[in-house]
């Protein structure tokens, strides 16, 4: 079976751009979380979602926002680039809500310049 | 969300039993803990999770003490494979959010 998938794998923005990252979750998971990871620090929760409805929410600004597919597939949006957001953006899909797994995806590294 | 307190780095020789502990004084009855890790360049993995009793899986093994206040990881056989940085999270049933700290950095010595 496919792992999580995330696209794409490495990204070059400028600042004040926009940015859509995607992932797909394992087949039958509904549920999919959104981090941040900074070089040198643990993942920083973002969003998560089960079906289609977001069910937490972290510390970020209203610059991110995010949802979540018919497919249970889900797009980060990322608005108004800063350098601060330079990151690996990291996906992770579980069963349903309240799951003691969850699976995380490799990664998107975004770079912003 | 409850915080956990990890050494920053160990170093662990290849084949010998390897001990990570944690402390979270401040879990509350309904925190679960979970050990996660992240081997370079990959997204974190999950490896274990208990509420009161000891668990064991294929991976490792999960030793809760009995106020809950600290828990030790422990991979009976470390391999260079193991090398990584090792995250203690506690985690409240029925919240999917992970609160990763800095994690504890494994070094692996063959």
């Amino acid at each position: 079976d496919a792992g999580v998938t995330q696209s794409p794998t490495h990204l070059i923005k400028t600042r004040g751009q926009h940015v859509t990252l995607r992932c797909s979750p394992i087949s039958g998971h509904k549920s999919v979380s959104w981090y941040q990871q900074v070089l040198g620090q643990g993942p920083q929760f973002i969003f998560q979602y089960y079906e289609k409805e977001e069910r937490g929410r972290g510390n970020f600004p209203d610059r991110f926002s995010a949802r979540q597919f018919p497919n249970y597939s889900s797009e980060l949006n990322v608005n108004a680039l800063l350098l601060g957001d330079s990151a690996l953006y990291l996906c992770a899909s579980s069963l349903g809500q309240g799951s003691y797994e969850q699976y995380f995806g490799p990664g998107t590294r975004l770079t912003v310049t | 969300d409850a915080k956990t307190t990890q050494p920053n780095s160990m170093e662990s020789n290849e084949e010998e039993p390897v001990h990570l502990p944690c402390n979270h004084s401040t879990i509350s009855g309904t925190d679960y803990i979970h050990w996660y890790r992240q081997l370079p360049s990959q997204g974190p993995e999950y490896v274990i999770h208990g509420l009161t009793s000891n668990v064991n899986n294929r991976m490792a093994s999960l030793a809760i003490a009995e106020d809950r206040k600290s828990s030790t990881l422990i991979l009976h056989r470390a391999t260079l494979r193991d090398a990584a940085v090792y995250y203690c999270i506690l985690r409240d049933y029925g919240n999917n959010r992970l609160a990763f700290g800095k994690g504890n950095q494994v070094v692996v010595i063959p």
